[in-house]
């Protein structure tokens, strides 16, 4: 049973334009959400991460937005570059259990 | 401080055999999950340690086990593995607080069952 669920396997982005990667979740205990990035034959490296106490939070190129009540957050890389090319994962936890994953977002930046 | 250390990178086992990978932790994190990558299926969660105890499981069958010891390093085996067990497998090991808060992950080991 997927509890989080990334629906667009992949996305194209012209460098310099806005990508919005979308991730939705089931379980209404996850109370922390968590953006990770990853290249072929690397593991996952963390890249933004909000509370559900907020709604918002921004980092650099990297701004990650959660609606609770739509269970939906999305992440946001403006402007994009070609070195964001990667597999974005989304996850999601609730208190005492391990990161829930969704299956990515393969984003290509093309120049 | 040094990251997430998985060993070995690459493994090539046949199928019907066991297999032990090996994850040691970022120093002073005592909670360590598993997961299976696959391609389309994403990160697959197979198990949690927290101070030597599996405080979480994902829905693997029982021929995936875990252990972890008091240092923190963790173990994962495989028995009687199946062509499908083909598949990158990371560690990750989270702060004092446990799973479910930011986790750093290793490069993770790649397995290939012929």
């Amino acid at each position: 049973d997927q509890q989080v669920k990334q629906n667009s396997p992949s996305l194209s982005v012209q460098e310099g334009r806005i990508s919005i990667l979308n991730c939705d979740y089931t379980n209404s205990m996850f109370d922390y959400f968590l953006w990770y990035k990853k290249y072929p034959a690397e593991g996952p490296t963390f890249l933004i991460s909000i509370s559900s106490i907020k709604d918002k939070n921004e980092d650099g190129r990297f701004t990650v937005f959660l609606n609770k009540s739509a269970k939906h957050l999305s992440l946001h890389i403006v402007p994009s570059q070609p070195g964001d090319s990667a597999v974005y994962f989304c996850a999601a936890s609730a208190p005492g259990y391990a990161l829930n994953f969704g299956k990515g977002t393969s984003l290509l930046v093309t120049p | 401080k040094a990251g997430v250390t998985q060993t070995p990178r690459y493994l090539i086992k046949t199928r019907g055999q066991q297999v032990t990978l090996s994850c040691s932790p970022i120093s002073g994190h005592r909670s360590v999950s598993w997961y299976q990558q696959t391609p389309g299926q994403g990160l697959q969660f197979l198990f949690e340690y927290f101070s030597e105890t599996q405080r979480n499981k994902g829905n693997f069958p029982g021929r995936f086990s875990g252990r972890q010891f008091s240092n923190s390093r963790s173990e994962m085996n495989v028995s009687t593995l199946e062509l499908g067990d083909s598949a990158l497998y990371l560690c990750a090991s989270s702060g004092p607080g446990g799973g479910g808060t930011e986790a750093f992950f290793g490069q993770g080991t790649r397995l290939t069952v012929v």
